[in-house]
């Protein structure tokens, strides 16, 4: 098992959106609705941000939001705000009851 | 609410056996639709899942790490463990307890306890 394949940062301005990818195979990403992001500020425990490649957990903004076509997941944050600033992670269910993360997205708001 | 809290040793020798347990509070070990997991983040890098356990005792590893994981269940004590054999200086990590709703997402987590390998 290989970690998904997300990019090391991206960046962008309070008020704008930024989407993060994550790049799987068939095995995982591609072959299943199960994949699921989640938010870790410094120090801190990662928070689920999305699951089922789109849904929301009470509590977290609309302003992220999830997808997937074929092996590669998304999450958008639109509306961009300092608070955003964190790493995000990637996750999907890979069979057996394996479960596979992302090597993590460095995000910084500008 | 339902909370996590991971306790156990923070320094383990090298050749050793890491030990952790994890207990639960605001919820019943023996849900049937909770899965329990752990999952590591070594300094500066990323989260890796170790292992799930059902509170029947099912349990699921990481096939990098399945030859030296082993994780319990004691619903009396509302509480799970893990075991990690023979560690190194790579298994030096920030160690997470959670449960995985339907058994594919982490919906909550503990705070995370720093193991530290070293002699």
């Amino acid at each position: 098992q290989s970690a998904l394949t997300q990019p090391r940062s991206v960046s962008g301005s309070p008020g704008q959106s930024v989407t993060i990818s994550c790049t799987g195979t068939s095995s995982d990403v591609g072959g299943y609705n199960y994949v699921s992001w989640y938010q870790q500020h410094p120090g801190k425990a990662p928070k689920l941000m999305i699951y089922d490649v789109s849904k929301r957990p009470s509590g977290v903004p609309d302003r992220f939001s999830g997808s997937k076509s074929g092996n590669t997941a998304s999450l958008t944050i639109s509306g961009l705000q300092a608070e955003d600033e964190a790493d995000y992670y990637c996750c999907s269910y890979a069979g057996s009851y394996n479960v596979l993360f992302g090597g993590g997205t460095k995000l910084t708001v500008l | 609410q339902l909370q996590l809290q991971e306790s156990g040793p923070g320094l383990v020798k090298p050749s050793e056996t890491l030990s952790l347990t994890c207990t639960v509070s605001g919820d019943s070990i023996s849900s049937r639709s909770s899965y329990w997991g752990w999952i590591r983040q070594p300094p500066g890098k990323g989260l890796e899942w170790i292992g799930t356990i059902y509170y029947s005792g099912s349990t699921y590893s990481n096939p990098s790490l399945k030859s030296r994981v082993t994780i319990s269940v004691d619903t009396s004590k509302n509480q799970f463990s893990l075991k990690l054999s023979s560690v190194t200086a790579a298994d030096t990590a920030v160690y997470y307890c959670a449960r995985l709703r339907a058994a594919r997402q982490f919906d909550y987590w503990g705070q995370g306890t720093l193991v530290t390998v070293s002699s």
